[in-house]
């Protein structure tokens, strides 16, 4: 069973960009079982998938965020990243990593917040 | 982007009591249909996939069924710890969630 963590800083500050990554283990991130999605919550609302990209490296983002979001991956790495730029503090979020598929595996999420 | 609608919004019953959710998309989405249980200050956690298909560990007092725009979670007999948020997600067409509807114990 595939499992993702989430990792990167909790605390942003207003305009400065947003990096997460995901460290993915139990499968390969270059197996085309999945596909490798990004997704937030803020706090008490519900779920938004912000984008996601396969093992080709193929990428599709959330029309509303597509201007500010890139999605990568690092095969050597087993992990695939999160840029987010422009932060306001509309983007507090709890950011979850999670692998799309039949079945699907999320990580644990990681709090997001921004604020100078 | 399709759209997920879930009602009712809030559904409040007794332990014992069936509970069904429901999720309607703006267009089919074939069976590409899950389910999942979110509990405040945790990850959401898969119930449901494809429709049907309970994911491992998952109760057999939950059940999915549907296909094309109309799908069921159902809870045969509520316990206290199903109290929660449900979320129905497809991936027919990129990935889009619905509202959720949160169940309360009476």
């Amino acid at each position: 069973q595939v499992q993702l963590q989430e990792s990167g800083p909790g605390l942003v500050k207003p305009s400065q960009t947003l990096s997460l990554t995901c460290t993915v283990s139990g499968d390969s991130i270059s197996s085309g079982g999945y596909y490798w999605s990004w997704i937030r919550q803020p706090a008490g609302k519900g779920l938004e998938w912000i984008g996601r990209i396969f093992a080709s490296g193929r990428t599709n983002y959330n029309p509303s965020l597509k201007s500010r979001v890139t999605i990568s991956v690092d095969m050597s790495k087993s992990q695939f990243s999160l840029k987010l730029s422009s932060m306001t503090a509309a983007d507090t979020a709890t950011y979850y990593c999670a692998a799309i598929a039949a079945r699907p595996a999320w990580g644990q999420g990681t709090l997001v917040t921004v604020s100078s | 982007e399709i759209v997920l609608t879930q009602s009712p919004a809030t559904l409040s019953l007794s332990p014992g009591e069936r509970a069904t959710l429901s999720c309607r998309a703006s267009q089919s989405v074939d069976s590409y249909l899950a389910w999942y249980q979110q509990k405040p200050g945790q990850a959401p956690r898969l119930l449901i996939y494809d429709s049907s298909n309970r994911a491992t560990g998952i109760p057999a007092r939950f059940s999915g069924s549907g296909s094309g725009t109309d799908f069921n979670l159902t809870i045969s007999s509520l316990e206290p710890e199903d109290v929660a948020v449900y979320y129905c997600q497809q991936r027919s067409n990129w990935l889009t969630f619905g509202g959720g509807t949160k169940v309360e114990i009476k």
